[in-house]
């Protein structure tokens, strides 16, 4: 079975600072991975994805993330926070291209300034 | 940018009465989705929903649930008699196909009285 593990409820850190959000996985077959972040009283906004190819993908607002096959990780990471990056981050995947995501718990992300 | 506009974005019900949930997908999207977010879980997955057929749905999508595209531009979720445990947050997904990231909507908030 598919499955998601995001271990850290929230992460706090300042501004300016690197910030690492992670993600673990399970799945059987090539997993596609994606992060979305969501702000209050928005919907699910993506923010990039790992379907093939380089390991180090690159997304919106300066964020990347590096899929590790052995350690079935997937981790979001910024150089340089901003106190604007303070949302709910899901990681989520699916197994090839069938359709079902699965998400998992969210980790809220706290920039202080 | 296309979006995913999802109404209402806050509906109030009874319990038993019937909804439905209504969203307009990126225009030139052909795979379309329905997830919801109990408050404080995780994103789950509802159905999926392709050339007009349901191409996969989860344990949650039971005979109370129902996917329908009645025209060219909307995509709706019916849920027949609502019960108090369906209240949760209805995201509405779209995608161009499998190997593309998925386009949320804003969602709406399902409060079951």
């Amino acid at each position: 079975a598919q499955s998601v593990a995001q271990p850290e409820d929230q992460v706090n850190v300042a501004e300016g600072n690197p910030l690492t959000v992670k993600c673990t996985y399970s799945v059987s077959g090539n997993p596609y991975l994606f992060w979305y972040v969501q702000y209050p009283n928005r919907g699910l906004q993506f923010l990039l994805k790992y379907i093939t190819g380089d390991n180090l993908v690159k997304g919106s607002y300066g964020f990347e993330a590096e899929f590790n096959k052995s350690q079935t990780s997937f981790h979001l990471k910024k150089p340089s926070a901003l106190v604007s990056d303070s949302a709910l981050y899901f990681c989520a995947v699916k197994r090839g291209n069938t359709g079902k995501l699965i998400f998992g718990q969210g980790t809220t992300l706290q920039v202080k300034p | 940018e296309p979006e995913v506009t999802q109404t209402p974005s806050h509906q109030v019900t009874q319990m038993g009465q019937e909804v439905i949930l209504r969203c307009v997908p990126i225009s030139n999207h052909l795979y379309f989705y329905w997830y919801r977010q109990i408050l404080g879980q995780k994103v789950e997955f509802l159905v999926s929903f392709y050339n007009n057929e349901i191409s996969e749905k989860s344990e949650i999508f039971d005979d109370q649930f129902s996917v329908e595209r009645p025209d060219g531009s909307n995509f709706t979720l019916k849920i027949r008699s609502t019960k108090l445990e369906d209240s949760a947050m209805y995201f509405c997904a779209s995608s161009e196909g499998p190997d593309y990231g998925y386009t949320f909507g804003s969602g709406t908030r399902l409060t079951v009285v």
